[in-house]
């Protein structure tokens, strides 16, 4: 069966950088993309980019461009979502979400990981 | 930036029928897709390109489309459908927009 699984919590200090993985498992990897989704208490989800496993071409939104780097590593078959320069508004969520190429939604999700920016 | 609107909330009683409404400029030209979300858990999707159900959804869960606006039905509701509900859709440029989220309340 489709899994992702996520790395755990994170607790970060302003200014430093956090790297969130997502090991995913029961597909074949490079034929899809990963999508990275967060989601502040209470707020709505944000997409922030996505990264086409196969060719390793990624996406940004513009909100965090400059900031966010995704990767992959697909004899690991994980994809990594590395935010810098944090700020305590970047306290929320993040998920990994696997995006279905026929139907287009993102249809496998991650359980989440909690990052948490605070001096 | 590209913004889609949900009304906050909506509350109905339990078999009766709830509509969310999602309004965007490029709804016309891109499908919009619906998540379910509990507390505590990611979003599961509902409804995909405007009006498809995904296998394992209830029928009672549908979508619509009608110019700027689509609408996600829920007919019969239970009170397991009690959870927040968020459409998304793509901007102009390819990037993914959700919309600010319904509360969906079960009275």
């Amino acid at each position: 069966q489709v899994q992702l699984v996520q790395s755990g919590a994170e607790v970060k200090k302003p200014g430093a950088s956090v790297k969130v993985s997502c090991k995913a498992s029961g597909y074949t990897f490079s034929n899809y993309g990963i999508h990275w989704v967060r989601q502040a208490p209470g707020q709505r989800p944000e997409w922030m980019g996505w990264i086409n496993a196969g060719n390793g071409n990624t996406k940004y939104s513009q909100k965090f461009q400059g900031r966010v780097t995704i990767t992959r590593d697909t004899s690991a078959t994980t994809a990594y979502m590395e935010l810098s320069s944090l700020r305590s508004e970047d306290t929320a969520v993040y998920y990994c979400a696997r995006r279905n190429d026929y139907s287009n939604h993102f249809d496998y999700w991650g359980q989440g990981t909690l990052v948490t920016v605070s001096s | 930036s590209y913004e889609l609107t949900q009304p906050p909330s909506v509350s109905v009683s339990p078999g009766q029928t709830a509509r969310i409404t999602c309004s965007g400029d490029t709804l016309p030209k891109q499908y919009a897709y619906w998540y379910q979300q509990k507390p505590g858990q990611a979003p599961v999707v509902v409804i995909y390109k405007d009006s498809e159900r995904p296998s394992g959804i209830p029928e009672r869960f549908s979508g619509s489309s009608s110019g700027t606006t689509v609408t996600l039905t829920i007919s019969g509701v239970q009170a397991e459908d009690e959870a927040d509900y968020y459409c998304q859709s793509p901007d102009s440029s390819g990037a993914w927009v959700f919309g600010g989220g319904t509360s969906l309340t079960v009275l």
